[in-house]
């Protein structure tokens, strides 16, 4: 079945540690994936896109790596912050212009 | 701009009775989308629209759901009859194009209904 995993539901980090969630992917062949945030109560916000074509994009202290072949996307926050607390949701296109999220990551960041 | 608007923000509603969900996009945006987020299933797309038109309506549950988007600047999701498993958070977002090419999705702060 075509499955879309992120790696834990929640992730405990230190604060300015870097804070890495993992994306898994099966049975797509998508042309790009986005990133996004959500705080409770709220509805999700993007963060990034990356195409198939592109190894890595970075935004500020934001970085997402797409690897086609092991069919995984990394985000990473570097020098993280309490303020970066959050659930983190990454998304596929599946093709048809329509995209699928998975459960999201809760991040704590740890004062 | 104010964003994408969804209204009410809670519905608490009895199991039977019909529920209507609103939602304005974000002015020139031409795609909209339904979503459906809960705790054991996540964020799941229920339809889209482009131009109006619903282009994949697939992820919709069952017959007791139906959504309408009479103009560019207005849609509605509605349940009739309702069920306690409806209970959720219901999403509107709006894009500037179609998922296919990689527009970005601005969604709404969503309605949190209980069904009981």
């Amino acid at each position: 079945s075509q499955k879309i995993e992120q790696n834990s539901e929640a992730l405990n980090i230190q604060e300015g540690k870097t804070a890495t969630l993992t994306c898994n992917y099966t049975n797509y062949s998508p042309a790009y994936l986005q990133w996004y945030r959500q705080d409770p109560g709220r509805g999700p916000v993007f963060l990034l896109l990356i195409r198939e074509n592109e190894k890595e994009k970075r935004k500020e202290r934001l970085k997402v790596t797409f690897d086609t072949t092991l069919k995984q996307s990394l985000f990473h926050i570097t020098a993280s912050q309490p303020a970066d607390s959050a659930t983190y949701l990454c998304a596929l296109d599946i093709g048809n212009d329509k995209i699928i999220f998975g459960k999201g990551t809760r991040l704590h960041i740890l004062p | 701009d104010a964003g994408v608007i969804q209204s009410p923000r809670h519905e608490v509603t009895e199991m039977g009775q019909e529920v209507t969900l609103r939602c304005k996009p974000i002015s020139g945006h031409n795609s909209l989308f339904w979503y459906r987020q809960t705790m054991m299933r996540g964020l799941e797309l229920l339809i889209y629209f482009n131009n109006n038109v619903p282009i994949d309506d697939s992820g919709m549950p069952e017959d007791r759901f139906s959504a309408k988007m009479p103009n560019a600047s207005f849609s509605t999701l509605k349940i009739q009859p309702s069920e306690p498993r409806d209970s959720a958070v219901y999403f509107c977002a709006s894009s500037l194009g179609l998922a296919g090419a990689g527009y970005e999705q601005f969604f709404g702060p969503g309605t949190r209904l209980t069904v009981l």
